[in-house]
């Protein structure tokens, strides 16, 4: 089983639409978690960094972390054709061996 | 302030063949590391350096060295190379191991033919 599960879509809505992007992980050590968007043939940047349960806005869009359940979103409201991109989702803790994990990333489309 | 820069943006090689990967970061981060992103599989680590003067192997080591020239330079070789080391290599930064967001550099595209 991989630490962290996350659906390579491709994911196709409307522009206008609410994104719900999500991931799932195994290891409950972790304790920082981040959203990163890629477009094509570019390399990953940040999008939202959290740390521990709770949600986190900026702008249109919201992070939300579930520990509990071991479950992390990412909401965007009011999607634009130029949302369109594959989001990565990360998390990493600070105790015992260092790692940072990825989800293998889902692919958006927001049609015009 | 650029970042995180990475030369070249792309190559192509022979299989046998090597070459080195450049990496440079001018945010004064201590750690430094080296991904390859494979289709279906994300980002896969292959080494990192926590702080200048240290190298560790990650996920996927096989195949490459490491060299961590300085502060700033992180380089990444591979000295005979194989078609399974297609792939796209990212370099990324944080300000200390396990410490604070990575920051990616733009990519090396790597066709092994």
């Amino acid at each position: 089983q991989k630490e962290v599960e996350q659906d390579p879509g491709p994911l196709s809505v409307p522009e206008g639409a609410i994104v719900s992007l999500n991931c799932t992980y195994s290891n409950s050590a972790f304790q920082y978690f981040m959203w990163y968007r890629q477009y094509s043939r570019k390399g990953p940047e940040l999008l939202m960094y959290t740390y521990s349960s709770g949600n986190k806005e900026d702008g249109r869009f919201t992070a939300q972390v579930d520990k509990s359940s071991k479950y992390i979103s990412l909401f965007i409201r009011d999607s634009q054709p130029s949302d369109s991109a594959t989001y990565l989702c990360a998390m990493y803790t600070t105790s015992g061996t260092y790692k940072y994990i990825f989800g293998t990333g889902t692919r958006l489309k927001v049609l015009a | 302030n650029a970042g995180v820069t990475q030369t070249p943006k792309f190559q192509v090689l022979k299989t046998g063949q090597s070459m080195t990967l450049q990496c440079a970061q001018d945010m004064n981060h201590n750690s430094m590391y080296w991904y390859r992103q494979d289709p279906g599989m994300g980002l896969r680590l292959i080494y990192y350096s926590a702080s200048e003067g240290t190298t560790d192997k990650g996920e996927v080591p096989n195949g490459y060295n490491v060299s961590r020239l300085n502060k700033r330079e992180f380089s990444l070789r591979l000295e005979s190379a194989a078609p399974s080391q297609t792939s796209v290599y990212f370099c990324a930064s944080t300000p200390r191991l396990a410490g604070g967001t990575q920051y990616f550099g733009p990519g090396t595209r790597l066709l092994v033919l």
